[in-house]
């Protein structure tokens, strides 16, 4: 599968593939995070939010993955298909602020090729 | 299932023209935001509302831009005058009261001639 170490704006993989998409995030105090993917003209869908207090939580298809220490978020996308070619966004909160308005990352570009 | 509605999808305006922007929750929901979202960009935060007090405006240029919700349902989001760096996709989003989750609606996408 394809992997990305560091954020990177696009990232282009083939059908089947697994995906793996990084966002650094800013505030050490965040408590939420959520990933959305957003297709060309609509706006951002959810696809998967983990808490601060887990390292790992698994969707279909999906697992997003959160590492605290170097405040990093990852989407992993199992077996990658045409339709889920998108702009991927990570999103946080900070702790305690429920309610407060979610804060986004960069987003990266994900194309699938059959 | 419910969705937030946003209109118009698009919208071309004359720079100094008036042009508002309408966006309708999910019902119930309490907590309502706009993003602008420039092309090639992540959203960002323009103004939240609270039923219809505003919570954060902070990012809203206020000379040009103004919100409103006056019944704590709808909102309408004005910019007069439309300047050449509006031109953006205008994301309406809402959330129940004291969750994270937040769901948007398709945008209106700007563009200021």
């Amino acid at each position: 599968g394809e992997s990305v170490g560091l954020h990177l704006p696009t990232l282009s993989v083939q059908e089947g593939d697994n995906s793996i998409i990084n966002c650094a995030y800013s505030n050490s105090a965040s408590d939420y995070f959520i990933w959305y993917k957003q297709e060309s003209g609509k706006g951002p869908q959810f696809i998967i939010d983990i808490r601060s207090n887990m390292d790992k939580r698994q969707g279909q298809r999906v697992t997003v993955l959160l590492n605290k220490t170097v405040k990093h978020l990852s989407l992993q996308i199992a077996a990658t298909q045409p339709g889920d070619s998108a702009v991927y966004f990570c999103a946080e909160i900070p702790a305690n602020q429920a309610g407060t308005a979610l804060i986004f990352g960069k987003g990266t570009t994900l194309s699938v090729s059959s | 299932e419910a969705e937030v509605a946003q209109s118009p999808r698009y919208k071309i305006t004359e720079k100094s023209q008036a042009v508002a922007f309408w966006c309708d929750p999910i019902s119930g929901h309490a907590t309502l935001y706009w993003y602008r979202q420039i092309l090639g960009q992540g959203p960002e935060l323009l103004v939240q509302f609270q039923d219809e007090s505003v919570v954060d405006d902070s990012q809203l240029p206020k000379d040009r831009f103004s919100a409103e919700r006056l019944k704590g349902v709808d909102s309408t989001l004005k910019i007069q005058p439309a300047e050449l760096g509006d031109s953006a996709m205008y994301l309406c989003a809402s959330t129940q009261w004291g969750a994270n989750e937040a769901f948007f609606g398709q945008g209106t996408r700007l563009t200021v001639v």
